[in-house]
């Protein structure tokens, strides 16, 4: 069956470093990846979108790549600030266009 | 409006009670998505629609679940008979089409007692 899998531990770092998140799949073929962020008691907010034929996207401090034969996407935050604290979420879409979930990664972002 | 609307916000029942959850998307917006959410667990996809139509309902976890769209606008989720294990917050999306960012709403807290 299909699986995602975000970074099992929530991910603590300093004001200023570079936060790495990972998101792998397994029997799945998506066409698009989507990272989104989830703050407590809020829905899901868009943050990057990324096509199966792209390799990387950047936004601002943000940058997502995406490597269809490791079957992994890594989500990095750049200089980092408090601010950015939340839980990030990747979502992957097939072809049929459903839309499905990790887990999600808890981000904390020490001043 | 501006974005998506769910309501109610919060929803306490008794078990074996039956509930109906709102969604209005944004207008324009072809696509609707419900997932549940547990506490402190991902988002679980229910069902999505297109236009008022249901191509993919193998998320919905029994028959006690079902949803319907009036055409490209409202959309209810309903449990009948709730259990204890059906306590989640459950959220909508929707989207202009397939493979474009989702707009969620802030999600319907049920708690069944």
């Amino acid at each position: 069956s299909q699986k995602i899998e975000q970074n099992s531990e929530a991910l603590n770092i300093q004001e200023g470093k570079t936060a790495t998140l990972t998101c792998n799949y397994t029997n799945y073929s998506p066409a698009y990846l989507q990272w989104y962020r989830q703050d407590p008691g809020r829905g899901p907010v868009f943050l990057l979108l990324i096509r199966e034929n792209e390799k990387e996207k950047r936004k601002e401090r943000l940058k997502v790549t995406f490597d269809t034969t490791l079957k992994q996407s890594l989500f990095h935050i750049t200089a980092s600030q408090p601010a950015d604290s939340a839980t990030y979420l990747c979502a992957l879409e097939g072809y049929d266009y459903k839309l499905s979930f990790g887990a999600g990664t808890t981000v904390t972002v020490r001043a | 409006g501006a974005g998506v609307s769910q309501s109610p916000s919060n929803k306490v029942t008794e078990k074996g009670k039956d509930v109906e959850l709102r969604c209005d998307p944004i207008s324009g917006h072809t696509a609707l998505y419900w997932y549940r959410q547990r506490l402190g667990q991902g988002l679980e996809f229910l069902i999505y629609f297109q236009g008022n139509s249901a191509p993919d309902k193998s998320g919905l976890p029994s028959d006690r679940f079902s949803a319907e769209r009036t055409g490209e606008s409202v959309s209810t989720l309903t449990i009948q008979r709730t259990q204890q294990e059906d306590s989640a917050v459950y959220l909508c999306a929707s989207r202009r089409q397939g493979f474009e960012k989702l707009f969620f709403g802030s999600g319907t807290q049920l708690s069944v007692l």
